[in-house]
């Protein structure tokens, strides 16, 4: 499992982009970057996966560099309901893998 | 609503007691997932079924604590002689399995010992 390293806390204002960004610079080349989030008193969430190439769906978008040492998730337009810790996760997926280990995440608050 | 249902929600229970919680998955998912989490922290693996075949158990699962699956379908989680350090919420995952882990997550059993 890549060990990833997240900021504790970041602010937006609601209606801009959220950029979160994460590092992962022990990511082997078949483990995947995962996004989860979790609102306050529910389940995490998942948001998006990639694996070289930048990914954007319906959530948001995710941005890996070349070297794949890092990545951002961008919500590109943050409302109030976006307000949750974020997770980024570096896992390898396929074969007899399964869990997710997840770190502290970053606590997002979009403000008003 | 993810699809994935616990009950209960909320348990209360005096140190030394023993706890069942349930999990629904998502009714054509064939791995179901147990994680334990405590304020402040994120998730934390306790352990997989794929069907009920349970393969994998984290070592933060005492011997106090069991799961099952049987036929595959819905889970149990029970908790022997529950202890002060065993409260925090536990979440049920289930996914479909395949090259992606896309993990669908269930609202969790917020437990407190007392």
């Amino acid at each position: 499992d890549a060990k990833t390293t997240q900021p504790t806390s970041m602010d937006c204002a609601e209606g801009r982009a959220a950029n979160l960004p994460c590092n992962h610079s022990t990511i082997s080349g078949n483990e995947y970057v995962y996004w989860y989030r979790q609102i306050h008193s529910q389940g995490p969430q998942y948001i998006i996966h990639g694996l070289k190439n930048n990914e954007t769906n319906e959530m948001a978008s995710l941005i890996i560099t070349e070297d794949r040492k890092s990545s951002t998730l961008i919500l590109p337009h943050a409302t109030l309901r976006d307000t949750a810790v974020y997770y980024c996760i570096g896992e390898y997926s396929g074969g007899s893998n399964y869990k997710l280990t997840f770190g502290k995440g970053t606590l997002l608050t979009v403000n008003p | 609503d993810t699809g994935v249902s616990q009950d209960p929600r909320h348990k209360i229970t005096k140190r030394g007691q023993n706890v069942t919680f349930r999990c629904d998955p998502i009714s054509e998912h064939n791995r179901l997932y147990w994680y334990r989490q405590t304020l402040g922290q994120g998730p934390e693996f306790l352990t997989y079924f794929q069907n009920e075949a349970q393969l994998e158990k984290s070592r933060l699962l005492s011997d106090r604590f069991s799961a099952e699956r049987p036929k595959g379908s819905f889970s149990t989680l029970e908790i022997q002689r529950t202890e002060q350090g065993d409260s925090a919420m536990y979440l049920c995952a289930s996914s479909l399995g395949g090259a992606y882990n896309e993990q669908f997550f269930g609202p969790g059993t917020r437990l407190t010992v007392l």
